[in-house]
């Protein structure tokens, strides 16, 4: 089946730093991945598609210039929240289209800031 | 009004029950998701629908496109089976997807 691989697991950084986030399409090629924010209790939010090649589409009220996405490969698909403040502390976790098998997501990135 | 409802919000079964999940929805779908979160945060892909029926080891996925619902079962549930599982809709090829707030599933031994 379809994998995606993301990392870090789990990170904690310090206030002011910036965190990069990676997911890879390790047996298909995601031409498009979604980036997902959930916070405790709460169901997925969707914070922006990102398309190999082009520009992310961000939702509505996400800073683009807080949370950069990237998209070079078809395979892979980063983001990075930048001068990372407490509030961002978030679980971060990413989804590729992957044809026949739906969508697949990646195992999820837990971000704390200190 | 949601465009996705999930029901039960939350279900504590004891092992071996079936068990049922639902989710109606407002609009028109082109798929159906059914979805998996562990403790741990991971999700996983269980079903993907747009018509009938899909069985998947104890897993059994039903859709009713005219009724617009969906509905999840687990036979012989096993505590290993408690998780968060979520219904979503795709509205479109490579459209996001919508998500229904969870359920909560606790099997107890």
């Amino acid at each position: 089946g379809a994998v995606v691989s993301q990392h870090p697991s789990r990170v904690i950084c310090k206030s002011g730093t910036s965190v990069k986030i990676e997911c890879r399409s390790l047996d298909f090629q995601a031409t498009t991945m979604f980036w997902y924010r959930q916070f405790p209790k709460k169901s997925l939010m969707l914070m922006a598609t990102s398309n190999e090649g082009s520009k992310a589409t961000y939702e509505q009220g996400v800073e683009k210039d807080k949370f950069l996405i990237n998209h070079a490969s078809l395979t892979l698909s980063t983001l990075t929240v930048t001068s990372a403040h407490p509030e961002d502390s978030s679980f971060y976790i990413c989804s590729a289209r992957a044809g026949n098998y739906g969508y697949t997501f990646g195992s999820g990135t837990r971000l704390t800031v200190v | 009004k949601n465009e996705v409802e999930q029901s039960p919000q939350n279900l504590t079964a004891q092992e071996g029950e079936f068990i049922t999940i639902n989710c109606s929805y407002s609009v028109g779908i082109s798929a159906l998701h059914w979805l998996q979160q562990h403790p741990g945060g991971g999700i996983v892909s269980l079903f993907m629908l747009s018509s009938g029926k899909k069985k998947h080891g104890r897993l059994i996925a039903t859709i009713n496109i005219q009724e617009k619902h969906s509905s999840l079962h687990i036979t012989a549930s096993h505590p290993r089976d408690s998780a968060v599982y979520i219904c979503a809709l795709n509205r479109g090829y490579g459209n996001k997807l919508v998500f229904g707030a969870g359920t909560i599933l606790r099997v107890k031994s």
